[in-house]
């Protein structure tokens, strides 16, 4: 079946780090990937998405590109703020329907002062 | 707007129990959902409705049931609660079933099976 696999967190930076959270997925086609984000007592907010191969997703400084060779999604962010400390979903979808959406177990973000 | 809202934001519950968690939007939404989230596991789908009268079962809809009489609101019951049920609760809405449509998720309410 599709699967989603995140690295595993808890992830602790002091603000301006570079951010790379990994992402890999099994899928038995071509996916949709995603990224979520929750900030704390929030719900799961899109933070950017993927559709087909060599695609890159960015929003609010994050990027994340669709690397079919390598099963990838990973996030990043050239410097990240004390703002940006939220849990980071990784999510795909086979099919493009919301009703098949996998998601990985998340990844916690601290950043520092 | 207010968006998704879910009440209670916690809850406590004995063995046995049954209860309704609840979910309404306010963005005229046609597609609803309920997932549940555990410790080192992703979310995954307990329900899900594309409007109202219409429901069906996610992966994992076994102890849960759900209605859909208004397009508003999509409530979730728990029939008879089992420690296993023990988890976060987040529902979710979309203008439709399509993933690439934006999915804006409520709060979450998190639950203590005892």
């Amino acid at each position: 079946g599709n699967s989603v696999t995140q690295m595993e967190g808890p992830v602790t930076l002091s603000e301006e780090a570079f951010l790379t959270i990994n992402c890999t997925y099994t899928a038995t086609g071509y996916p949709s990937l995603f990224w979520y984000v929750q900030y704390p007592g929030e719900g799961l907010q899109l933070l950017l998405k993927a559709t087909k191969a060599d695609d890159k997703g960015s929003n609010k400084g994050f990027e994340a590109t669709y690397r079919k060779e390598t099963t990838s999604f990973h996030l990043e962010k050239g410097s990240v703020q004390v703002s940006d400390s939220a849990v980071y979903f990784c999510a795909l979808t086979l099919t493009g329907s919301a009703r098949q959406l996998t998601f990985g177990s998340g990844t916690q973000l601290t950043v520092l002062p | 707007n207010a968006g998704v809202t879910q009440t209670p934001k916690f809850q406590v519950l004995k063995t046995g129990q049954s209860m309704t968690l609840q979910c309404a939007q306010d963005m005229n939404h046609e597609y609803m959902s309920w997932y549940r989230q555990d410790p080192g596991m992703g979310l995954r789908l307990i329900h899900y409705s594309v409007g109202a009268g219409i429901t069906d079962q996610g992966e994992v809809p076994n102890g849960y049931n759900v209605s859909r009489s208004t397009t508003e609101d999509f409530p979730l019951r728990l029939l008879s609660a089992a420690p296993s049920q023990t988890s976060v609760y987040f529902c979710a809405s979309s203008y439709g079933l399509r993933a690439s449509y934006e999915q804006y998720f409520g709060p979450g309410t998190r639950l203590t099976v005892t």
